[in-house]
């Protein structure tokens, strides 16, 4: 397992569109979290699971936003009728859950531009 | 909610000496923990440093130490003896013990001067 991957890399879509992001944690890794970060800011915590449950979601930016994580394996993130203010990168990372403190490695993220 | 601040949009140090980074941050809890990420360019984040907020004693991994004053809410990263590779941004980070989800700041970019 060489870490967090998250496909595609970049993704250029018209406004308007649905896109929908992929990320695979580490495999031993039951927490997995999405970020959001744009030009000049720090990354936004939007959303995590803990295996496939969905423990915190009221950070998603609009009803437009979902993630779904159905085997506890890999996870989605949608976006539908993209708005050009959501041209962003969007990463992935992920966790242990029995270490409290543990670091969540991060993926190096799918860069959204909406035209 | 809580909020973490970094003061310094960009720093640049001379190779071979130190840099001191900061970072306050405002929280009510006491069960917390602080980190700082660095982030190269074109690359993704990875974790320079941890600080258990319930710790009095610095965190310190090899050139990279931390200054955490926790009743000033204080948490600034040493970097000593720096190097072309430490050139890239750097997030500090906070979280609260039994929740999830990083809170980052705007981050600092680190130049280093050969």
């Amino acid at each position: 397992d060489t870490g967090v991957s998250q496909d595609p890399r970049h993704k250029i879509t018209k406004r308007g569109q649905n896109v929908t992001f992929r990320c695979d944690p580490i495999s031993e890794h039951n927490r997995l979290y999405w970020y959001r970060q744009t030009l000049g800011q720090g990354p936004e915590f939007l959303t995590y699971f803990q295996n496939e449950a969905q423990l915190e979601k009221s950070r998603l930016l609009s009803d437009r936003f979902s993630a779904e994580r159905p085997k506890g394996s890999f996870s989605t993130l949608e976006i539908q009728r993209t708005e050009q203010g959501d041209s962003a990168m969007y990463l992935c990372a992920s966790s242990h859950h029995y270490r409290e403190n543990t670091e969540a490695f991060f993926g190096q993220g799918t860069r959204l531009t909406v035209v | 909610a809580q909020t973490v601040t970094q003061s310094q949009p960009e720093m640049s140090v001379q190779e071979a000496e130190t840099v001191t980074l900061s970072c306050t941050y405002d929280t009510s809890e006491s069960d917390y923990y602080l980190f700082w990420y660095k982030q190269p360019p074109s690359r993704q984040m990875i974790l320079v440093i941890r600080q258990e907020a319930y710790k009095q004693q610095n965190a310190t991994e090899n050139r990279f130490s931390v200054n955490f004053q926790k009743a000033a809410k204080s948490f600034s990263l040493k970097i000593s003896d720096s190097q072309l590779g430490d050139a890239a941004m750097y997030f500090c980070a906070y979280k609260e013990g039994g929740a999830d989800g990083l809170t980052f700041g705007k981050g600092t970019h680190l130049i280093i001067q050969p």
